[in-house]
């Protein structure tokens, strides 16, 4: 069985602040993929990342990082320099990568970010 | 390209009504599922298909048919609407994973209230 945890339910940053997103996975397939996500007020799901289990360099785009570290079971998510327009609802992600198990996405709980002016 | 095409918006049904969902994608995905969100637990998977054809069950798939009889349209059928269901739910769909480094892409989901 899958398990995706975001044990943090709800950060509260000033803009400009750098803030970190956890998320610990738990899986027995030796592949799989890892996804964040994002949910602004408007409710729409916007894909951010996919990151395969056997690459775990480091990603960064813009003012987005993210840390995957296998030997920890955690693909972290860094914002730096925070704006208010990053404030949304923000979810990671887990699915096997092998064939028709692809489909079958878990989400962790997700966090709340709220970035304040 | 309209993406993933979710009706209708929004849904109040009684208990015990039966309706359908629809899921249209002109992406030509491989890959179609359906979530539905409630506040504290994420999303969870309902059902997902990777072809037409071919449906598999997800982690909360209870009270829910769903059927894929083209590439293009996953259809979710609720047969006798009971207030647990009421949720926001969201169809996804995606190529297969070789294909690229892409995710699933999400519909704007369907607010669904049963009374």
């Amino acid at each position: 069985a899958q398990k995706v945890t975001q044990a943090q339910t709800e950060i509260s940053v000033v803009e400009k602040e750098d803030v970190t997103l956890d998320c610990v996975y738990e899986t027995r397939d030796t592949t799989y993929y890892l996804f964040w996500y994002k949910q602004p007020p408007s409710g729409e799901l916007v894909f951010l990342i996919r990151r395969n289990s056997f690459d775990e360099q480091n990603e960064i785009s813009g003012r987005y990082s993210w840390n995957f570290q296998k030997s920890t079971s955690s693909f972290n998510f860094t914002i730096t320099a925070s704006q208010v327009v990053d404030s949304a609802v923000y979810f990671c992600a887990l699915s096997p990568a092998g064939g028709t198990s692809y489909g079958k996405l878990t989400f962790g709980q997700g966090t709340i970010l709220t970035v304040h002016p | 390209n309209a993406g993933v095409t979710q009706t209708p918006k929004f849904q109040v049904l009684k208990t015990g009504q039966s309706m359908t969902l629809q899921c249209a994608q002109d992406m030509n995905h491989e890959y179609m599922s359906w979530y539905r969100q409630d506040p504290g637990m994420g999303l969870r998977l309902i059902h997902y298909s990777v072809g037409a054809g071919i449906t598999d069950q997800g982690e909360v798939p209870n009270g829910y048919n769903v059927s894929r009889s083209t590439t293009e349209d996953f259809p979710l059928r609720l047969l006798s609407a009971a207030p647990s269901q009421t949720s926001v739910y969201f169809c996804a769909s995606s190529y297969f994973p070789g294909r690229g480094n892409y995710g699933y892409t999400f519909g704007s989901g369907t607010r669904l209230t049963v009374v």
